[in-house]
């Protein structure tokens, strides 16, 4: 089992609809997850750290089941800007480190007028 | 506030070559860590530095290597460069390494020939 997995995509959503990205990580003792953004040829930003209880800026909400070892990104109300390459990211490995982030293959998201 | 600096922002080396690529991390981070992305993937972890030690390593050959300095930034050293190199290189700048949130710079986009 990949130590990370994403949703492979890629989504193709319209203008204002809701889209949801999941990710599931094997390592349970991991203890920080985060969503990143990379736009095209460009570094991953740090779009969310995921907390345990849920947490929501604007019009993004993540969320944590530690239960079933996975993290969420739900986007409301989906913008042109927000077409992008959404990474996952969890910190740990299986040998027992908590120093590194482990990223998933990202989830390509293109947002049509 | 400036932001996580790399240099060069793109690099063309032979086969067999050497290069060394640079970072400088957000003021007043102590942390740097490393990583390699190919096309399509996720970033992958390559190292990580705190107060000039190395605090882990990735699954990567002997052929890579790395340092911090005393202001906190670092260079990240590649030997006998392998077509399978050519990647975007990540230095990512956080406050505490371990689970903390990372911000990455540019990257260097390293091409072999």
């Amino acid at each position: 089992r990949k130590e990370v997995e994403q949703d492979p995509g890629p989504f193709n959503v319209p203008e204002g609809a809701t889209v949801a990205f999941n990710c599931t990580y094997s390592n349970s003792a991991s203890q920080s997850f985060f969503w990143y953004r990379q736009d095209c040829r460009k570094e991953p930003k740090l779009l969310m750290s995921v907390y345990s209880s849920g947490n929501e800026d604007g019009r993004f909400t993540a969320q944590l089941n530690r239960a079933s070892q996975y993290i969420s990104l739900l986007i409301r109300d989906s913008k042109l800007s927000d077409s992008a390459t959404y990474l996952c990211a969890v910190n740990g490995d299986s040998g027992g480190s908590n120093y590194k982030l482990t990223f998933g293959k990202g989830t390509l998201l293109t947002v049509n007028p | 506030d400036a932001g996580v600096t790399q240099s060069p922002t793109h690099l063309i080396k032979t086969r067999g070559q050497h290069v060394t690529l640079r970072c400088s991390p957000i003021s007043g981070h102590k942390s740097v860590s490393w990583y390699q992305q190919v096309l399509g993937q996720g970033p992958q972890f390559i190292f990580q530095y705190y107060e000039k030690e190395e605090r882990g390593r990735g699954n990567f050959p002997d052929r890579f290597s790395a340092r911090q300095f005393p202001n906190y930034s670092s260079e990240l050293n590649v030997n006998a460069l392998l077509l399978g190199d050519s990647a975007l290189y990540l230095c990512a700048s956080s406050s505490l390494g371990g689970g903390d949130e990372q911000y990455f710079g540019p990257g260097t986009r390293l091409t072999v020939t």
